[in-house]
């Protein structure tokens, strides 16, 4: 069974405070491939990263930074220097090899970055 | 840019009556999904579609059906509104692949309310 945990519900911080929202998945699957998704106020999900099981090269792109790590089982996501623009739900995604197409989602993590 | 679009942003049905929830997406994408997003639950897959005239139930396919007559358009179809149903409801696509890697791109969804 594929599940995905968010244990944060909400978080909030103050402008350029750095933030790490928390995904930790479950698989029986070797191979398997994980993604973010940013909500936004206007409700469209946007697509954020997406790893494979078999890269676990941490990857930073501006202020976003992802730690995918095996051993734990995670799949964390670091917003650095966070600006009032990173205001919105983010979901972390779990998606096998194998079966169908879908994804599982968790059940997502509020931020809100105050001025 | 992947363009989804979704026919309604906000909709307002009664009980009993049958609603239709268009989508349509413009990259020739052989994939499809609806899902619908309740707060503490995340995004749930209700069906998805991976070629024209070809459905798969997802984890709560109750109450719903779907349509892929083309293969830019996927409908989802309450066949009897209830008050359960009143969510938010969004469409995605992908490309298609066995443990495709390719992640799906969302629509702006359509918040369904039923009286």
């Amino acid at each position: 069974a594929q599940k995905v945990t968010q244990a944060q519900t909400e978080i909030s911080v103050v402008e350029k405070e750095d933030v790490t929202l928390d995904c930790v998945y479950e698989t029986r699957d070797t191979t398997y491939y994980l993604f973010w998704y940013k909500q936004p106020p206007s409700g469209e999900l946007v697509f954020l990263i997406r790893r494979n099981s078999f890269d676990e090269q941490n990857e930073i792109s501006g202020r976003y930074s992802w730690n995918f790590q095996k051993s734990t089982s995670s799949f964390n996501f670091t917003i650095t220097a966070s600006q009032v623009v990173d205001s919105a739900v983010y979901f972390c995604a779990l998606r096998s090899r194998t079966g169908a197409n879908n994804l599982f989602f968790g059940t997502g993590t509020r931020l809100t970055v105050i001025p | 840019d992947v363009k989804v679009t979704q026919s309604s942003r906000y909709l307002v049905k009664r009980t009993g009556e049958k609603v239709f929830l268009e989508c349509v997406q413009d990259m020739d994408h052989e994939n499809m999904f609806w899902y619908r997003q309740d707060p503490g639950l995340g995004l749930r897959l209700i069906y998805f579609s991976y070629d024209v005239k070809m459905k798969e139930k997802g984890d709560i396919p109750e109450g719903y059906s779907v349509s892929r007559e083309k293969k830019e358009r996927f409908s989802l179809i309450l066949e009897s509104a209830s008050t359960n149903q009143t969510s938010m409801y969004l469409c995605a696509s992908s490309l298609a692949g066995e443990g495709s890697y390719n992640e799906q791109f969302f629509g702006p969804g359509t918040r369904l309310t039923v009286l």
